[in-house]
């Protein structure tokens, strides 16, 4: 069974910076490209960032205006996402989802970042 | 980027109806790489459906999609107690703004 179970959600102040982690288990990570997906709180869903099987390749929305930043360890099954310049409109919960078949199939319980003063 | 817009908003309908949703793309999906997901608060969304009308491993056989090019539907026969909650459709990096079916 397909188990992604994130950590590193925290309150951060505006301008800080955040890492999140994504520990993957129950499939062959490394045969999967694995996104970021993001809720803020009342909104819709929203992808962040994908990064394919062997880290090479990776992909941000343009929204983030480069201040994400997607990476994989396939040594230890590891998905991380780095935050920086924080903002409060990137306050939400931040799901690590397996990304195949052009969609996502495979979702964590995701982790809750608070942008807040 | 592909633009997703679904309707209607909110979906006001009784357990045991037909429930009805679209999502129309800003311009033509390539391969009808259009899925839909089913949210629950509290829950991490759901994966219905993918490749337009491909059922996801374990949803119901009362789920089914529909459409090609830039016109797309999810369709429940018949709701269940179960399936109220928010559907999003999600083409590449691009969701729809989601529909609520509610409890009328």
């Amino acid at each position: 069974e397909v188990q992604l179970v994130e950590s590193g959600g925290d309150l951060v102040q505006p301008g800080g910076s955040l890492r999140l982690s994504c520990a993957a288990s129950g499939f062959t990570f490394t045969t999967y490209w694995m996104s970021w997906v993001r809720q803020a709180p009342g909104k819709g869903l929203e992808w962040v960032a994908k990064v394919n099987e062997d880290g090479n390749e990776k992909y941000h929305a343009g929204s983030l205006e480069g201040r994400f930043a997607i990476s994989r360890d396939n040594a230890k099954n590891s998905l991380s996402l780095q935050m920086r310049s924080l903002r409060p409109e990137d306050t939400a919960v931040y799901y690590c989802v397996t990304d195949h078949d052009a969609t996502f199939h495979s979702w964590g319980q995701g982790t809750l970042v608070t942008v807040s003063s | 980027e592909v633009v997703l817009t679904q309707s209607p908003d909110t979906l006001s309908l009784s357990p045991g109806e037909r429930a009805t949703l679209s999502c129309r793309a800003s311009q033509s999906v390539t391969n009808n790489f259009l899925a839909w997901f089913q949210h629950k608060p509290g829950q991490p969304p759901r994966l219905l459906i993918y490749g337009a009308s491909r059922r996801a491993t374990g949803t119901p056989d009362r789920f089914s999609g529909s459409g090609s090019g830039t016109d797309f539907t999810l369709t429940i026969s018949r709701l269940e107690p179960e399936d109220f909650a928010v559907y999003y459709c999600q083409s590449y990096g691009a969701f729809g703004q989601g529909t609520k079916v509610e409890v009328k």
